[in-house]
């Protein structure tokens, strides 16, 4: 079993649409968890940390379920430079735990 | 947040060589890392690089292949050995403190012939 398992997507939305990513992991007691952004060819950058109280940062919004073992990223009013893939990320230990990632792909 | 850079950003080679990347990061952090990404697929822990001591190797990555060294806070190279085809792919690598956010450089893309 994956470490961090996620929906691939790909999700195509049009532009001001609300969506929501899952992501799952096994390990119940990993202590930290990030969502990371991704665009092609480019390395991965720090999106935002998801605390268990569920936090925002504008249109983003990223909660934590432990008892479900699941993290869930909501973007609200999409613009089309959301379009990326998004990388839920699980700290063990201080190994991070990345999963495969779900593509959003944006459109006017 | 730490500003890391690596070297080479991109490179061809021929199989049966082998190639060290260089990762400099701009302040000192704890914990260093070196990840491979193969095209359109996520990230995959090679190792953990420590410094002073011996790399934490995961599971299907082995020392005589990745040989990687830490010689201190700022600085980590990992060389990938005696290259074949298979090895060409993405090698990122990332650092921060322990528990904290990591950052990453922005990548080493190889191409073994």
């Amino acid at each position: 079993r994956k470490e961090v398992e996620q929906d691939p997507g790909p999700f195509n939305v049009p532009e001001g649409a609300t969506v929501a990513f899952n992501c799952t992991y096994s390990n119940s007691a990993s202590q930290s968890f990030f969502w990371y952004r991704q665009d092609c060819r480019k390395e991965p950058k720090l999106l935002m940390s998801v605390y268990s109280s569920g936090n925002e940062d504008g249109r983003f919004t990223a909660q934590l379920n432990r008892a479900s073992q699941y993290i869930s990223l909501l973007i609200r009013d999409s613009k089309l430079s959301d379009s990326a893939t998004y990388l839920c990320v699980v700290n063990d230990f201080n190994k991070f735990y990345f999963g495969s990632g779900t593509k959003l792909n944006v459109k006017p | 947040s730490a500003v890391i850079s690596q070297k080479p950003s991109r490179d061809i080679c021929q199989r049966g060589t082998s190639l060290t990347i260089q990762c400099q990061v701009d302040s000192q952090v704890t914990m260093m890392f070196w990840y491979r990404q193969q095209p359109g697929q996520s990230l995959t822990l090679i190792a953990t690089a420590n410094q002073g001591s011996e790399a934490t190797y995961e599971s299907g990555f082995v020392i005589d292949k990745f040989p990687i060294s830490r010689p201190n806070l700022t600085f980590s190279t990992l060389t990938v050995s005696n290259m074949s085809p298979e090895d060409s792919s993405i090698y990122l690598c990332s650092a921060g403190d322990r528990g904290e956010t990591q950052y990453f450089g922005p990548g080493t893309r190889l191409l073994v012939l």
